[in-house]
């Protein structure tokens, strides 16, 4: 199974200050078409998932351009330009490149 | 806009069996890929199995944890998605999802205790 270690585990941000996430996985997310299977997720409280970006660096729809994600083959961040209060929650990446699917552990983004 | 509605869940006994539904608007799933995560409770996301779409027959696949307790099947008629829990355990315990990565239902809750 590909391993995903997400770090920081936990990350307290000044408003309008930026953040980032760092993904790494224990192998290759690149396939044999090209493509990087890599996904951010952010849950917020008490929600499901919502899903940020996808392939690496694509912003899903509504997503605020101010979420960048960039990286890889085995080594891929996510980026918040500016924090707001509303980006509070927990960010998992995902690969999506092998079966069985697997997320990083996680990191809880809490505004200081 | 596309909804998935998940259901089914409930407390049951170590050894029971669970039936969960996610109903689909917005989107015909037999085009789609649907996976289904679960949460445990204060943990991360876990990913449970997957379906393919229609035109990959509906090919299934499962997490090691779950392979030969749980099933994945569909309902075209009803535009659902089904997750059929046999010999549930205590670790079975999470909020599960429906999802097509790019949408995901609210969730149930599964309960398993004595």
């Amino acid at each position: 199974d590909i391993v995903m270690t997400q770090t920081p585990l936990s990350l307290s941000v000044t408003p309008g200050q930026p953040a980032s996430i760092s993904c790494k996985s224990s192998q290759s997310l690149l396939n044999s078409a090209g493509k990087t299977f890599l996904y951010w997720f952010l849950q917020r409280p008490g929600q499901p998932p919502q899903l940020l970006i996808y392939e690496v660096s694509n912003r899903f729809s509504g997503v605020p351009d101010r979420f960048s994600g960039s990286g890889s083959e085995t080594d891929f961040t996510l980026k918040i330009s500016r924090v707001e209060a509303e980006d509070v929650g927990v960010y998992y990446c995902l690969q999506g490149v092998q079966i069985p699917l697997t997320f990083g552990g996680g990191t809880n983004v809490e505004i200081k | 806009e596309v909804q998935l509605v998940e259901s089914g869940g409930g407390l049951v006994q170590p050894g029971g069996s669970l039936r969960l539904s996610c109903a689909a608007s917005g989107l015909t799933l037999s085009d789609h890929y649907m996976d289904w995560v679960r949460q445990a409770p204060g943990k991360g996301l876990e990913w449970v199995g997957r379906s393919r779409d229609k035109a990959n027959s509906y090919t299934t696949d499962y997490a090691a944890s779950v392979k030969g307790r749980f099933t994945i099947s569909r309902d075209d008629s009803k535009n659902s998605l089904y997750l059929q829990m046999n010999s549930l355990k205590t670790e079975d315990t999470a909020v599960y999802y429906c999802t097509r990565r790019t949408s995901w239902g609210q969730g149930t809750l599964v309960t398993v205790s004595s």
